[in-house]
């Protein structure tokens, strides 16, 4: 199957810096990438939608100018937490689409990010 | 808005037994079912994604049932291992959105 590559694994930094997270879909090209986040004990939540070469679609209640998605390539998108305080402190996971992002195939997902915020 | 429910949330069974997890979901138009597998502070493996049009989808060990009608689904695991303990997670698929259960979490005994 296809391979989405996202690190780093985990992440500690201090509050009040950025933090850089990248996906990577390395057998295919992702056309469409969907970065989720998951508090404990909680549903995966979807945070935003990304089309490769277009601004990110972000779900209601998300901060666009808190959570920076970049998606300039086929084979990369990158989220940004700007500014990090310890309630972003959460497991972030990418997902990759080759197909427009529609949801008729298995949606292939990266290993996810354990951020953690002091 | 879909919400997607999964019961029980967690569960715990020896080893060789065989098992069902529940899933169920508001909103019949999803084109289709999906379960997934998360293993502690890792991503999500895909294991099973059943068509609205399908009623079921098997893999190996792994049986997938969908009832649109009823807004269920359930997975079923034959002969259960340790090696099955994970989270098992179900999500409902809008046209360019799923929308996740919060999981099950399963536990083999040898």
């Amino acid at each position: 199957g296809a391979v989405v590559s996202q690190h780093p694994s985990w992440v500690i930094c201090k509050s009040g810096t950025s933090v850089k997270i990248e996906c990577r879909s390395l057998d295919f090209q992702a056309t469409t990438m969907f970065w989720y986040r998951q508090f404990p004990k909680q549903s995966l939540m979807l945070m935003a939608t990304s089309n490769e070469g277009s601004k990110a679609t972000y779900e209601q209640g998300v901060e666009k100018d808190k959570f920076l998605i970049n998606h300039a390539s086929l084979t990369l998108s990158t989220l940004t937490v700007t500014s990090a305080h310890p309630e972003d402190s959460s497991f972030y996971i990418c997902s990759a689409s080759g197909r427009g992002g529609q949801t008729n195939e298995k949606l292939f997902f990266g290993s996810g990010t354990q951020l953690s915020v002091l | 808005k879909q919400e997607v429910t999964q019961i029980p949330a967690a569960l715990s069974v020896p080893e060789g037994e065989n098992l069902v997890l529940n899933c169920s979901f508001t909103d019949s138009a999803i084109y289709n079912l999906q379960w997934f597998r998360q293993d502690p502070g890792k991503g999500l493996t895909s294991l099973l994604l059943i068509q609205s049009s399908q009623r079921e989808q098997t893999s190996g060990r792994l049986n997938a049932s969908l009832d649109k009608s009823s807004g269920r689904s359930t997975l079923y695991i034959a002969a259960s291992q340790p090696g099955d303990s994970a989270t098992y997670l179900c999500a409902g698929a809008g046209s360019y959105q799923l929308t996740f259960g919060k999981g099950t979490k399963l536990s083999v005994i040898p």
